[in-house]
This record gives structure tokens, sequence and C-alpha cells, in this order.
């Protein structure tokens, strides 16, 4: 099964900050690989799909790169909104199944 | 507007049984494959399971192969998960999700969730 390392597990920033979050996987997974955001007692929402793709709606201050195996989420500028939980999710097309990272919770400093 | 909304969480003990139902709308159901995620108390998101379209492909984590089934009535516009031999770790909060091949897969469309509890 591929697994996908997903770092840091916190982090602490302040409005105004660029922070990135990366997601390690443990093979190629191709273009299947999407970043969630998720707030306390809410459902994810879809932030980036295709490793670098902002879905519809979604602010232009989070881009998403690929490099290899390694892929990273990044705010440019954190708003008060974004201080949520992130995950990166992976999509095996072979196995129809899929896998999450351990998620990062970005706080407020 | 799309919408899913899940049903059917409860509190069930060790080895017990629970059946999730998840109702669709706002977007023809029978055109995309769904998934169950579930998300244990303070932890992170466990995908698990898959069901294509017209139910040809399915998958299961691991953690729940063999005791959960999967299944939907596309007539009904409705997914469902049989739940089997839970134990104290199948607690969670069940999401509904849709992936979209527009989206490589991605799941755009989350239900709000159900929880289960698995406790004597």
């Amino acid at each position: 099964d591929i697994q996908l390392t997903q770092s840091p597990s916190f982090l602490s920033a302040s409005v105004g900050d660029r922070v990135s979050i990366t997601c390690r996987a443990s093979q190629g997974i191709s273009s299947y690989l999407a970043w969630y955001q998720q707030k306390p007692g809410k459902a994810p929402k879809l932030l980036i799909y295709s490793a670098s793709t902002l879905q519809s709606g979604v602010p232009s201050r989070f881009s998403g790169s690929e490099s290899g195996t390694e892929f990273t989420l990044t705010i440019s500028s954190l708003q008060p909104e974004d201080f949520a939980t992130y995950y990166c999710q992976q999509f095996n097309s072979y196995l129809s199944s899929y896998t999450f990272g351990q998620g990062t919770k970005l706080e407020i400093k | 507007e799309m919408q899913l909304v899940e049903s059917g969480g409860n509190l069930v003990q060790p080895g017990g049984s629970l059946r999730l139902s998840c109702a669709a709308s706002g977007f023809t159901f029978s055109s995309y494959s769904m998934t169950w995620v579930r998300q244990a108390p303070g932890k992170g998101l466990e995908w698990v399971s898959y069901i294509s379209s017209s139910s040809s492909t399915i998958s299961y984590a691991d953690s729940v192969k063999g005791r959960f089934t999967i299944s939907r009535d596309n007539a009904e516009d409705s997914l469902y998960l049989q739940m089997n031999s839970l134990r104290a770790e199948d607690t969670a909060v069940y999401y509904c999700a849709r992936p979209d091949i527009s989206y490589y897969y991605a799941m755009d469309v989350w239900g709000q969730g159900t929880t289960v509890t698995v406790s004597s």
C-alpha cells in the first residue's frame, strides 16, 4: 500500500505568515493527490486536486506543488479563517483505494 | 445544491451490527462513484470503502474488510454501509463523500457525518 507521510503534525503561525505543509508518498502516485481543510465539527473541504489545481471558490492564497513524490500545500498569507487541520490524500487508481496523510493542525501563534 | 445526508449512526455493543445510509440530492447520483470515510474522536481521516457508479468495483480498507459491506441503490439515490462485528475501534464519525473523476477522484462533496459509538 502507498503511504503518505505528512509534516509537520502541528504548525503555529501568525496572520499574514506564509506556511507550507509537506506530504511525501512512499511511491509514485501520478496526479492523484488532493488537499483538504477541516475545521472542528465540520466535514473536510476540498482545496486542491491533481496536486496543484485549485478547487473552484478556494482563495488564491492556497497553492499546491509537486516534486517527484513530495507534495506541498502553501498558504501565502494566513488569514484568521485558515486556522484548521489540513490533510493530503492520494487515490490508487489500480486498487480504487485511498490513503490520507496524518494531518497538520495549523494553530494561531 | 448538491447534498449528501448520512443517517443511521447510533450506540451499539461490541459485536453488533449497524447500517448507515447516505441520501444524495442535487446531482445525478448514478453517474458517480461514492466513498465512506471515517474519523475517530480526536484522530485523522480514514478511508473506509469505495463503490463505483454501477457497483462493479468495490474496495475496502484492510481494517474493515470482511466486516463491512458497501452498496448503493441508484434508483433511490442512496448509498449504504452495512457494518457487522463492530469493535470499539470502529467508533467514529462516518462521512459519505463523492469522488469526481474530473478532479482526479478527489472528494468534492461531503455529508455532515453520522456518529457511530461501539461500547458496552
